[in-house]
């Protein structure tokens, strides 16, 4: 079955230092969204990639999705407390549903 | 134009009795999905249905664990004779369209004593 994996897992940063997670998907995906849950939160969209290639920035998150429509990254410039949280992809199955990633714990130390 | 609602936020069953985890999407919302998250680790999917229907369940345990969106009302998770295993948070997300980005509720907690 279709499997979304990140890395890293988990990522202790120093608030104003950059942060990036890795999206890896086993197959080839037509669009792909990204996630964030703060501590005790539900998940939030962020936003979503559709072409190849495309790359689009909110602020200091730039989001990416790779020529081979495979895999995703998204990157934050000079972190800050406010974006401690789990960062998820996810990606549409043949069933045109969502299954996520297994996440990136970011937490930003003052 | 309220969010996703689910209730109750925290529920809890001695192992055995059954759950029931209500969902009412965003208005103008037909397509409902399931997930579930243990502490630490993502959200699995369990199932997605849209009005009346069961799109995908395949992430949904065959046995004990049943869904249904009927044509009025929440979606409602059911889960019969539950065990210590089934204590996790389960959140509710709805969308407009198939594909569309997802819309979540604040999750139920379940803690099965």
């Amino acid at each position: 079955g279709q499997q979304v994996m990140q890395i890293p897992q988990y990522q202790h940063v120093q608030e104003g230092e950059d942060f990036t997670t890795y999206c890896n998907s086993s197959t080839t995906l037509s669009n792909i969204q990204w996630y964030k849950q703060r501590p005790g939160g539900h998940p939030v969209f962020l936003i979503q990639l559709v072409k190849s290639g495309e790359v689009k920035k909110q602020k200091r998150l730039t989001f990416q999705f790779g020529e081979a429509k495979k895999n995703s990254s998204l990157h934050i410039t000079a972190t800050q407390t406010t974006d401690v949280g789990t960062y998820f992809c996810a990606g549409p199955s043949t069933g045109n549903q969502f299954y996520f990633g297994t996440g990136t714990s970011l937490t930003v130390i003052p | 134009n309220a969010g996703v609602m689910q209730n109750p936020r925290h529920l809890v069953r001695r192992r055995g009795q059954e759950a029931r985890l209500r969902c009412s999407p965003m208005k103008g919302h037909s397509h409902v999905y399931w997930y579930r998250q243990l502490p630490e680790e993502g959200l699995k999917f369990m199932v997605y249905l849209q009005k009346e229907n069961i799109i995908d369940e395949s992430g949904m345990p065959k046995e004990r664990f049943s869904a249904e969106f009927p044509k009025e009302g929440p979606s409602i998770l059911r889960i019969q004779q539950v065990v210590r295993g089934d204590s996790a948070a389960y959140f509710c997300a709805s969308s407009p369209k198939e594909g569309e980005k997802l819309f979540f509720g604040s999750g139920t907690q379940l803690s099965v004593l």
